[in-house]
């Protein structure tokens, strides 16, 4: 599976926007984005998975760009209980496991 | 419809002794995973497995651990003379289908003292 690159750690106002990036260079013409949260120690929370065309949910959207090598998770309007590790990983569809990295930490700050 | 059903949540071992984790998937899915995760470290796949079978044992411990997932039943993560390195949350995670999108229980967190 390919890796991902996250920034360690964002900041998001509660209320707004929060924009979670992710670089994929290297992702294979059949492996999907997914992304993850896990809140505090809970069990990890399926969040979103896209291909290549950008999807919509009702808890996120995911923005793939057109060569398929970045991504980014967008939660429309963010909240307390936003706060998590966000994690980004790639895998073909009805792959095996999940390689999860270090992940982004999002802290949402009232 | 239960989400994935883990436990017991906490289990407090002391060196040498055995621990038995449970996991009962969703209900349908037929595929259930184990990850852990070591204090203040990320998510380790260990396991995956079908009804019956071994599928992906590439992140288990050679020694002391093992799973199932018997044909009628949770899966068991079993781990024999456990040591204080053992101390971790494990995860188990079942998904189904083409999409096998997998979706996580809320975890065991196995202390061994």
């Amino acid at each position: 599976d390919a890796k991902t690159t996250q920034p360690p750690s964002m900041d998001c106002a509660e209320g707004r926007a929060a924009n979670l990036p992710c670089n994929h260079s290297t992702i294979s013409g059949n492996e999907y984005v997914y992304w993850y949260r896990q809140i505090h120690s809970q069990g990890p929370q399926y969040i979103i998975h896209g291909l290549k065309n950008n999807e919509t949910n009702e808890m996120a959207s995911l923005i793939i760009t057109e060569d398929r090598k970045s991504s980014t998770l967008i939660l429309p309007h963010a909240t307390l209980r936003d706060t998590a590790v966000y994690y980004c990983i790639v895998r073909v569809e009805n792959g095996n496991k999940l390689v999860f990295g270090a992940g982004t930490i999002l802290r949402v700050k009232s | 419809n239960a989400g994935v059903m883990q436990n017991p949540r906490h289990l407090v071992r002391r060196r040498g002794q055995e621990a038995r984790l449970r996991c009962s998937p969703m209900k349908g899915h037929s595929h259930v995973y184990w990850y852990r995760q070591l204090p203040e470290e990320g998510l380790k796949f260990m396991v995956y497995l079908q009804k019956e079978n071994i599928i992906d044992e590439s992140g288990m411990p050679k020694e002391r651990f093992s799973a199932e997932f018997p044909k009628e039943g949770p899966s068991i993560l079993r781990i024999q003379q456990v040591v204080r390195g053992d101390s971790a949350a494990y995860f188990c995670a079942s998904g189904q289908g083409a999409k096998n999108i997998q979706y996580f229980g809320a975890g065991t967190r196995l202390s061994v003292l």
